[in-house]
């Protein structure tokens, strides 16, 4: 099967901090990744999609800045929430492809706090 | 643009009653179609995909079919359980490389 797995599950921090979220594909390549957010009873919204050796692409509204996204290998990719706030605290899952495959793959989820 | 459409939970079912999740899409083309479901505090699991017209996914007892005629892709199962009790989410994707689009979720709740 398809693994990925993401790094921490849990985490808090306080305000003003920063917090790096590690997705790996653990046993594919994996040339596109996903990073998402879900706010408590809502679905998934698509904050980004992360390439590979290249810049990620953000969705509208979806500050670059903060929310610094790093694509280094085939199997991670990596998620920095600079400068925290409150309003940040959610629940943020990564996603990853394998190549030419319409499945996605999730990891775990990470929920941060931020307090 | 590319969409979906989920009927609104909470679902309130007793065990062994029979599960419907509307699902309805907006896409051209001819997308991949998925039901992916969530367990609290945890990340999403893929339950079944079907991925042209008339491809019936199932897994665990869940179906859904691929109706291109009407653009849905209702999930259902004959008779729940108390552990099938999550959130399920309806998604899509219209070409291979972009991301998913996913409804809002349904949550299920079953109880014994």
């Amino acid at each position: 099967g398809a693994v990925v797995s993401q790094h921490p599950s849990r985490v808090i921090c306080k305000s003003g901090t920063s917090v790096k979220i590690e997705c790996r594909s653990l046993d594919f390549q994996a040339t596109t990744m996903f990073w998402y957010r879900q706010f408590p009873k809502q679905s998934l919204m698509l904050m980004a999609t992360s390439n590979e050796g290249s810049k990620a692409t953000y969705e509208q509204g979806v500050e670059k800045d903060k929310f610094l996204i790093n694509h280094a290998s085939l199997t991670l990719s990596t998620l920095t929430v600079t400068s925290a706030h409150p309003e940040d605290s959610s629940f943020y899952i990564c996603s990853a492809r394998k190549e030419a495959d319409t499945e996605a793959f999730f990891g775990q989820g990470t929920r941060l706090t931020v307090v | 643009g590319n969409s979906v459409t989920q009927m609104e939970g909470p679902v309130t079912l007793s065990e062994e009653a029979f599960l419907t999740i509307n699902c309805t899409y907006t896409a051209t083309g001819y997308p991949s179609l998925f039901w992916y479901v969530q367990y609290p505090g945890e990340g999403l699991q893929l339950l079944l995909k079907a991925t042209k017209a008339d491809d019936k996914g199932s897994n665990k007892g869940f179906e859904a079919t691929y109706r291109k005629e009407t653009t849905s892709f209702h999930l259902e199962k004959g008779s729940v359980q108390v552990s099938d009790s999550a959130v399920y989410f309806c998604a899509l994707v219209h070409q291979a490389g972009t991301a998913l689009i996913f409804g809002k979720g349904t949550t299920l709740s079953v109880s014994s």
